[in-house]
This record gives C-alpha cells, sequence and structure tokens, in this order.
C-alpha cells in the first residue's frame, strides 16, 4: 500500500459526459502528479499541483482540468467524454526530497461507451 | 525534451534464468533520476529500483540490479533468478534532480516468465 488513495476504481460512462476524479496524497506529500495511461501503453503526465498551485503540465487537453485543495486532495475533471479519453488515470504524490520518489495510487479506470 | 526508449515491447524468460530489459534516455541535464517500474496484472506501480546519475555505483535490490552507463545514457535492468511473480510490464523513467519534478516513462517492456 504505497499510501496514496484514488476513488472510483472504475468508472464507466457515455460520451459527451463529465466525471471527476479524486485523489488523496500520502500524509506529508504536498505534490501531487496526474498520468494518463492508454491501453498497454506507457504513463503520460497531464498535471502537477504542489501546496494547491499549479505548477506543471503536461500532455494536458483543455476539456481536462485538475485542482488541489487545502487539504491537500487533488481532483481531475474530465469533460465532454470521447472513446479516446478511456485509460487508466493515476496519481501519485511525493514530498520532494532525495530521489523524488513518487508514490502511485491504484488507478482508477474510466471507460468511455 | 527528456525522451525515454525501451526498444523491448516484449521479453520472455525461463524460470530461474536472468534476463536484461534495455532503457536509454536522452537529456541534458547532468543530475537526475532514473527508476524501473514493475506494473503487474493488478495494475499497480510499484517501484523496482532507482538509480542517482552522479553515483556510478549500479543499484542493486536483491535480485534486481542496473547497468548504469552515463556516457552512453543507458540504464538497463537485470533480473536474476526469475520467478513467476515477475511477470509484468517493467517502465523506465526518468526525473531531473530539481526536486518535485515528473516522471517520464518509456513505452515498457512485457515481461513473461516461462514455467
Amino acid at each position: 500500500d504505497s499510501g496514496v488513495t484514488q476513488t472510483p476504481k472504475h468508472l464507466i460512462t457515455a460520451t459527451g459526459q463529465r466525471v471527476t476524479l479524486r485523489c488523496s496524497p500520502r500524509s506529508g506529500d504536498l505534490s501531487v502528479y496526474w498520468y494518463q495511461q492508454s491501453l498497454d501503453q506507457g504513463l503520460q503526465f497531464l498535471i502537477q499541483y504542489y501546496n494547491g498551485e499549479e505548477r506543471a503540465k503536461g500532455n494536458i487537453l483543455e476539456r481536462f482540468s485538475a485542482q488541489q485543495f487545502p487539504d491537500l486532495h487533488s481532483e481531475l475533471n474530465l469533460s465532454s467524454l470521447e472513446l479516446g479519453d478511456s485509460a487508466l488515470y493515476f496519481c501519485a504524490s511525493s514530498c520532494g526530497d532525495s530521489y523524488n520518489e513518487q508514490f502511485f495510487g491504484p488507478g482508477t479506470r474510466l471507460t468511455v461507451l | 525534451a527528456q525522451t525515454v526508449t525501451q526498444s523491448q515491447p516484449e521479453m520472455s524468460v525461463q524460470e530461474a534464468e536472468t534476463v536484461t530489459l534495455s532503457c536509454t534516455y536522452d537529456t541534458s541535464e547532468s543530475d537526475y533520476y532514473l527508476f524501473w517500474y514493475k506494473q503487474p496484472p493488478s495494475r499497480q506501480m510499484i517501484l523496482v529500483i532507482r538509480q542517482e546519475a552522479y553515483k556510478q555505483q549500479n543499484a542493486t535490490e536483491n535480485r534486481f540490479s542496473v547497468n548504469f552507463q552515463k556516457a552512453a545514457k543507458s540504464f538497463s535492468l537485470k533480473i536474476s533468478d526469475s520467478q513467476l511473480g515477475d511477470a509484468a510490464m517493467y517502465f523506465c523513467a526518468y526525473t531531473p534532480n530539481f526536486g518535485n519534478e515528473k516522471l517520464t516513462f518509456g513505452t515498457g517492456t512485457r515481461l513473461t516468465i516461462i514455467p
């Protein structure tokens, strides 16, 4: 158990809909990262928050947005969903110490029908 | 931009044998970290081993070891005495040593263990 939690584990929805994925980082970790893993692909970095502020953006679509709340949990919002958005979405957290080790949550499996 | 390349989409090895997974990367930084992550069928991302670029000594974790060649920008993973539980996708990843930076992943190598 990495200490990072993600909800829900699975999400099935239809095209055009909007969903919210939630992540709670490890206790004390200020950084939260979101990654997308499409079928049998590597993980693509979407966005990072540090202590409530957006710190870095990767290949995140304009239809996607995220935020980090004062209690440090983070939410990833996906709107106007398309079939191609079906993927495994991982959240990771780190405290930024040596190694910058990131601890991954179990992921949310999103299926868009 | 940093890139990570894993040129072996699939590998297989007999149980108890040794296998080496390849990874190359490209960066202009001199200080960074490299990682190997394992992703079993459960899809959980599990850190296997990590290497600091400024350390010449290759990292070792039990049956897992790396061959880090900084000049060649190569970072291979050797698994000794392969076990059935080693079957998984293995991802190589890079992050610069700026603190709180994203990971850049390769596309992965699917490892099959043959009983």
